[in-house]
C-alpha cells in the first residue's frame, strides 16, 4: 500500500535553533517528493522538489534530503524564524496514470521567540 | 496571474442543504483537483481531472460532484450536506501533475 508517514508530528522550537523533519514513503513507483510548506489559513506552497537522482537540495535556509534506497527524506530548517511556523507536508508522486501524489498528515512547527 | 481562486472562504450550512464550491484557475494548467483537510489528517481527493471533459473519483467521492467544462473552471457541488461534510477544502492545479498550486481554501461547517 502507497503511503507516507511524516515524523513528529508536531515541534517547538525555539527562536534561531535548527530542527529536521522527516518523511519516510512506501510509494511505488516513485517519481518525485516535494515538500510542501502551509500556512495558517492557506493552501499549501511548495519549497522544493526532490528526484530519484538528488540527495540534497537546498532552498534558503530550507534543506531536503532524499535517500531513495531507503525511501526516507528529511527537511532541515536551519536558523529558524517566527515565520516558519506552519506545517510541513510531504508529498510523494508516484509514476502512471490517475491520481498519482501521495501526502503525509503534515509535521506542524511551532517556532517561539 | 492570481493563480488559483476558490470561493467562497467560509460557508455554515444546514443539513440537507447543497451547494457549489467554485475554483477557477488562470495558469493554463491541465490538471486540477480537489482536496479535502481534516483536523490532523493529510489531504484527501476528492475528484480531480485531467482536462476539460475529463473528470475522475478520487479517494473520498462519496456526496460530491464536479463538472470540468473549461480548462479554467472545476466547480465542487454537495447536493445534500452532511455533517462528516464538515471540512476545510482546497482546490489545486498543475501541469501534467507536476507541482501542485494551491487555492486558499473553503473552511465548510454542516450543522
Amino acid at each position: 500500500k502507497n503511503q507516507v508517514e511524516q515524523s513528529p508530528q508536531s515541534l517547538i522550537i525555539l527562536e534561531g535553533k535548527n530542527c529536521t523533519l522527516q518523511c519516510n514513503y512506501t510509494v511505488s513507483p516513485f517519481s518525485n517528493l516535494r515538500w510542501y510548506k502551509q500556512d495558517t489559513g492557506r493552501g499549501p506552497v511548495s519549497l522544493t522538489i526532490m528526484t530519484f537522482s538528488e540527495n540534497t537540495k537546498s532552498n534558503g535556509r530550507y534543506t531536503a534530503t532524499l535517500d531513495a534506497d531507503t525511501k526516507q527524506s528529511s527537511l532541515h530548517i536551519t536558523a529558524s524564524q517566527l515565520s516558519d511556523s506552519a506545517s510541513y507536508i510531504c508529498v510523494v508522486r508516484s509514476e502512471g496514470t490517475g491520481n498519482q501524489f501521495y501526502f503525509g498528515t503534515g509535521t506542524s512547527l511551532t517556532v517561539i521567540p | 496571474n492570481a493563480g488559483v481562486t476558490q470561493t467562497p472562504k467560509f460557508r455554515i450550512l444546514k443539513i440537507g442543504q447543497s451547494m457549489t464550491l467554485q475554483c477557477t484557475q488562470d495558469m493554463n494548467h491541465n490538471y486540477m483537483y480537489w482536496y479535502r483537510q481534516d483536523p490532523g489528517m493529510g489531504l484527501k481527493l476528492i475528484y480531480y481531472s485531467v482536462g476539460a471533459g475529463i473528470t475522475d473519483k478520487g479517494e473520498v467521492p462519496n456526496g460530491y460532484n464536479v463538472s470540468r467544462s473549461t480548462t479554467e473552471d472545476f466547480p465542487l457541488r454537495l447536493e445534500l450536506a452532511a455533517p462528516s461534510q464538515t471540512s476545510v477544502y482546497f482546490c489545486a492545479s498543475s501541469y501534467s501533475a507536476g507541482k501542485l498550486f494551491f487555492g486558499s481554501g473553503t473552511q465548510l461547517s454542516v450543522l
